[in-house]
């Protein structure tokens, strides 16, 4: 149970180019999503929190405006990475959770991103 | 300040040995601690910890909170190549539900 999908898995495009990810629970009601991203190495930032059916919440330093989160179900979030630069390449996971029950987060299998 | 501090960064045993992984946190309005497996793509969940002393097992892996000390252990017995992989803490406070993760270890097992 608690399976969190994530497409696509791996996104190269240009420079401009704006990049839409999905996060979908499979099997449960997924009430909160958040978005991390990740760097070579490193461990995983937390750039929004998102409940559905309002708008999220960004971390501090995170663009709203270049991230753009979309939670309009209780299974699917969206992430598009506006007008998308090489700096914005990484390893963006999401993950789900249903806060009616005492359940940890489960992870999607996240997308890399690489922008030429 | 880090508020998940994990260690080692980096561990490399051979087959068979004992592991224990660190994971400290900080305490004020601590509320919950997990543990997580990264391989190649996203985490997987292990274990979720909110009371003190009580052990958490699944198979060759075991948990425990100490709160008066404020860390966690992650214990993997008899290690198989299969263990291989980044372990990441993750603590949660007050009444928010986002995650902070440590550093991870980065657990490397040679046949």
């Amino acid at each position: 149970g608690a399976v969190v999908s994530q497409h696509p898995s791996w996104v190269i495009c240009k420079s401009g180019t704006s990049v839409k990810i999905e996060c979908r629970s499979l099997d449960f009601q997924a009430t909160t999503m958040f978005w991390y991203r990740q760097f070579p190495k490193q461990s995983l930032m937390l750039m929004a929190t998102s409940n559905e059916g309002s708008k999220a919440t960004y971390e501090q330093g995170v663009e709203k405006d270049k991230f753009l989160i979309n939670h309009a179900s209780l299974t699917l979030s969206t992430l598009t990475v506006t007008s998308a630069h090489p700096e914005d390449s990484s390893f963006y996971i999401c993950s789900a959770r249903d806060l009616r029950v005492a359940q940890p987060q489960h992870f999607g299998d996240g997308t890399r991103l690489s922008i030429l | 300040e880090d508020k998940v501090v994990q260690s080692p960064l980096s561990l490399v045993v051979h087959e068979g040995d004992t592991v224990t992984l660190n994971c400290s946190y900080e305490v004020t309005n601590f509320r919950s601690l997990l543990w997580y497996k990264q391989e190649k793509k996203a985490p997987t969940f292990l274990f979720m910890l909110t009371s003190s002393g009580i052990e958490k097992k699944s198979g060759r892996l075991s948990s425990i909170l100490d709160k008066k000390e404020l860390f966690s252990i992650l214990n993997i017995t008899a290690t198989q190549t299969g263990d291989s992989a980044v372990y990441l803490c993750a603590g949660t406070w007050g009444g928010s539900e986002k995650l902070v993760f440590g550093k991870g270890t980065k657990l490397t097992v040679n046949p």
